[in-house]
């Protein structure tokens, strides 16, 4: 059983189109992620969400938008789509139910490559 | 909010080599994770660690909590091996919050 699993792996499309990538977690984990990792791939995160509520917009434009319909499922939601959006997300997850940050171990989905041409 | 830095960047070595990556970072935290991306891109969690040191077959990871540093070492390595190793802390001390990223030592092991 996959226990974080991210559709679709790979989305290409034109500027100005909305898209969706979904993410589900069988973990039972309370907190889920996206994290965005751009061609020098480096990692960053874009929101976290800790049983269905928004705990962090790290300085993502509002074209951005997370939701989160139930704890084991967080999708991205995007608008308008540009070049520099063009990116592989990742969804992960960990069971931080309020305690010391990081202390949980991070499970990651297999990531989506976003192609925007 | 936490600052990572790793090194080297880059790291090419034959295989049976003993490897060695380290890490520094900004802000006291409570647990320190280092993972694996695979060449097809999946990423794994490796370890996380909060003092002294762990390991897991052929790979230890150590910490200094005083100093800020960490570092990851791979003995009798193997091109199996060969994949981005990432070091991560947590943004700040509050829960939930994420992780900050190191910009990766790429490792490659040649036969």
């Amino acid at each position: 059983d996959t226990a974080v699993s991210q559709t679709p792996k790979y989305l290409v499309t034109q500027m100005g189109n909305d898209k969706s990538i979904k993410c589900e977690q069988n973990l039972g984990h309370d907190t889920m992620y996206w994290y965005k990792q751009d061609s020098k791939k480096f990692l960053k995160i874009m929101f976290s969400y800790n049983n269905k509520e928004l705990i962090i917009n790290e300085t993502v434009p509002n074209r951005f938008s997370p939701k989160s319909p139930d704890k084991a499922h967080l999708n991205l939601h995007i608008n308008s789509l540009e070049l520099g959006d063009s990116a592989v997300y990742f969804c992960a997850s960990s069971q931080e139910s309020g305690g010391l940050a990081g202390t949980d171990t991070q499970y990651f989905g297999p990531g989506t490559r976003l192609t925007v041409l | 909010k936490n600052e990572v830095e790793q090194s080297p960047q880059n790291l090419t070595a034959q295989e049976g080599e003993f490897i060695t990556i380290n890490c520094s970072y900004s802000v006291g935290i409570s647990a320190l994770h280092w993972l694996q991306q695979h060449p097809g891109g999946g990423i794994v969690s490796l370890f996380m660690l909060s003092s002294g040191k762990k390991k897991h077959g052929r790979l230890i990871a150590t910490i200094n909590i005083q100093e800020k540093h960490s570092s990851l070492h791979i003995t009798a390595s193997h091109p199996r091996d060969s994949a981005v190793y990432i070091c991560a802390a947590p943004r700040t001390g509050g829960g939930a919050d994420g992780l900050t990223f190191g910009k990766g030592t790429h490792l490659i092991i040649q036969p």
